[in-house]
């Protein structure tokens, strides 16, 4: 247990439908971030904020939609995906300071499934 | 941004014996961290062991130990005494400015 619950753990969707990804963080970190992991793939960095600011979009199709509404809470919307948006994905947190700077803790994931 | 590199897709080990994971990293940046990370089978990432880049001496942690070679930008992980339990992904990182880039991972399986 790192401290970072992420939920749903499991999710399918339709290509229409439209839901949501949720993490929370109660370790006292700034940053929090999206990684999408896929099979035989480096883990993507999506998106990171800091301080609740957005500072990193790393080219996410605008399908994904993430929301930040304080430093404990790291929303990730989904509307309208492909097959191929099917992954793991995974929520993280960090300190920007201290002796565990930079060092992330991980949630244990939402797998999710787009049919 | 900072690329990783890892070139052993799936690598085997005896319990009890040491292996070495290989990494590599390419980046502009003069103060950034290297990490490893481990992944067991559908369980949390979790971090092993890292190290600052400005520090020259290696990290240890347990049986887990660096061989960081700045110049090289190589950094590459040593378990001793191999256990079942290391059994996961080994995922290797660079982190600088509030951006962590990862390798492709590293399956590592111990065989008893």
């Amino acid at each position: 247990e790192t401290g970072v619950t992420q939920t749903p753990r499991h999710l399918v969707m339709g290509m229409t439908n439209k839901k949501s990804l949720k993490c929370e963080q109660h370790l006292g970190h700034n940053a929090m971030y999206w990684y999408k992991q896929s099979a035989k793939k480096p883990l993507e960095l999506m998106f990171v904020y800091n301080f609740k600011e957005q500072t990193e979009n790393n080219s996410v199709p605008s399908r994904f939609s993430p929301e930040c509404p304080n430093s404990s809470h790291l929303f990730l919307h989904l509307h309208t995906l492909q097959p191929e948006d099917s992954a793991l994905y995974l929520c993280a947190s960090s300190p920007e300071t201290g002796q565990k700077a930079g060092e992330l803790f991980f949630g244990e994931g939402s797998r999710l499934t787009v049919l | 941004a900072q690329t990783v590199t890892q070139s052993q897709p799936e690598m085997s080990v005896q319990e009890a014996e040491t292996v070495t994971l290989s990494c590599t990293y390419d980046t502009s940046e003069n103060n950034y961290y290297l990490f490893w990370y481990k992944q067991p089978p559908s369980r949390q990432m979790i971090l092993v062991i890292r190290q600052e880049a400005y520090k020259q001496q290696n990290a240890t942690e347990n049986r887990f130990s660096v061989n960081f070679q700045k110049a090289a930008k190589s950094f590459s992980l040593k378990i001793s005494d191999s256990q079942l339990g290391d059994t996961a992904m080994y995922f290797c990182a660079a982190y600088n400015n509030n951006d962590m880039r990862f390798g492709a991972g590293t399956r590592l399986t111990v065989k008893p």
